[in-house]
């Protein structure tokens, strides 16, 4: 069975710090993973995603994020916040599961930007 | 520019009745599927449809119907039985295969009268 989870529901950060979202997983072959940001009553956008290719992966506005499968973790990382960051993250591992492809949702970090 | 259509974007429902949220998409994905997200609780899969003519449920189906007529539409109706429904839905579609990311709309949030 595969699981994610998102180890900080709220994070806080001064402006031009950097930023750091948890999340660890848990899946019984290689897995697919994901971050997504959202703002307030808009839909998921997809920052990045990790299939196999490269452990450090690059994403839009600056974010990145590092598969370590021996912690079983993919962090998301940013340099240095911007107000415009400040929305809820998610992380998210997919894979076939029965017979199709399902996608398990963390249950979110919400950022917080200090001007 | 491709992407995912959900409408209306505010929905207020009355005791006993059903409403539909529409979901349409113009990027040819072969897959749809509908989520609920209530706060703190991230996302759960409602239902979801890899063909069309063909879905399953997800892990809430109950109070919920599908249908999937055409490739680009996959319509969600919440029924009567849905005793708590006031939720954020929304609607994503991705390519087959588990490395392809969804797209999401930008939802439809629904409220009791």
């Amino acid at each position: 069975a595969q699981s994610v989870t998102q180890l900080d529901s709220h994070v806080s950060v001064s402006e031009g710090t950097p930023v750091l979202l948890r999340c660890n997983y848990s899946s019984s072959y290689s897995p697919s993973l994901f971050w997504y940001v959202q703002h307030p009553n808009k839909g998921l956008q997809l920052l990045l995603k990790y299939t196999s290719a490269a452990t450090l992966v690059k994403g839009i506005n600056g974010f990145e994020a590092e598969f370590k499968k021996s912690e079983t973790s993919f962090h998301l990382t940013k340099p240095s916040a911007h107000m415009s960051d400040a929305a809820e993250y998610f992380c998210v591992v997919s894979g076939f599961t029965s017979g199709t492809y399902k996608y398990i949702f963390g249950t979110g970090t919400r950022l917080k930007v200090l001007a | 520019d491709g992407g995912i259509t959900q409408s209306p974007k505010y929905l207020f429902r009355k005791e006993g009745q059903n409403v539909t949220l529409s979901c349409e998409q113009n990027l040819n994905h072969d897959a749809m599927y509908w989520y609920r997200q209530d706060p703190g609780q991230g996302l759960r899969l409602i239902y979801y449809s890899q063909i069309v003519n063909d879905f399953q449920k997800g892990d809430i189906a109950e109070g919920y119907s599908v249908s999937r007529e055409k490739k680009e539409s996959f319509p969600l109706t919440v029924t009567s039985a849905q005793k708590n429904p006031t939720a954020f839905y929304l609607c994503a579609s991705t390519m087959a295969g588990s490395d392809q990311p969804q797209h999401f709309g930008d939802g439809t949030r629904l409220s009791i009268l």
